[in-house]
């Protein structure tokens, strides 16, 4: 079965320039989320999708940051434009709530993204 | 603000001896603590996770123990082999209307000497 798989899997961008990031779930998860890691610091939160809904967008940090999951599938993160305060790695991760009620978080292996 | 503190942020440790890594929390919201193990190029993978309900528990050589009046709880890794070697996060669930929003630690960068 295959992971959550992201693209590209390094990014090198203008400062101004517009960057689409891209993550296909793990097949049937209904869960997607997005974090990224700044250089040297922790991992944050972004976003967070139940199917094709926004649940939880509380971590985007401004509005030159725009998230989609259209049809309930892969989903895209646009940064646009970017600055050179947006370099680092976006992790998307996916998941399934069990009938027990676990929600095991699996990552894909990020998109790193440096602006200059 | 750093909900969650983790210490030390790099390690080394000799083949065969034991690893320790320390997180804390503030938010007595949190319901669900994971740790996740990360290779170079690699995303977060879930390594073993506890319930605020269970003081300890142990998968193969890996423990955490939890305490929860203090606001900590940590990550032993037993016999600790060079394959160990890796980037460990703590992180913490808070779940709440439908959102399940992991907090990480800062990390740790473990490597183990032959």
């Amino acid at each position: 079965e295959a992971g959550v798989t992201q693209f590209p899997s390094h990014s090198v961008i203008e400062k101004g320039q517009t960057v689409t990031l891209r993550c296909d779930p793990i097949s049937g998860h209904d869960n997607l989320y997005w974090y990224r890691r700044v250089m040297g610091k922790e991992i944050k939160f972004l976003l967070h999708f139940v199917k094709e809904s926004k649940q939880d967008e509380s971590g985007m940090p401004n509005n030159r940051f725009l998230a989609e999951r259209t049809g309930g599938t892969y989903s895209t993160l646009k940064v646009q434009p970017a600055e050179l305060e947006d370099s680092g790695v976006y992790f998307c991760a996916s998941s399934q709530v069990n009938d027990r009620g676990g929600n095991t978080i699996y990552f894909g292996e990020g998109s790193w993204l440096t602006v200059v | 603000q750093q909900q969650v503190k983790q210490s030390p942020q790099s390690l080394i440790v000799q083949k065969g001896g034991i690893s320790i890594i320390n997180c804390a929390y503030e938010n007595t919201a949190f319901d669900y603590f994971p740790w996740y193990q990360q290779f170079p190029g690699k995303g977060p993978a879930l390594l073993i996770a506890i319930r605020p309900d269970v003081s300890e528990k142990k998968e193969g050589r890996f423990t955490i123990s939890f305490n929860k009046s203090a606001k900590q709880f940590s990550l032993h890794i037993m016999d600790s082999q060079p394959g160990d070697s890796a980037t460990y996060f703590c992180a913490a669930l808070q779940r709440g209307a439908g959102s399940y929003q992991l907090t990480f630690g800062k990390g740790t960068k473990l490597s183990v000497i032959p």
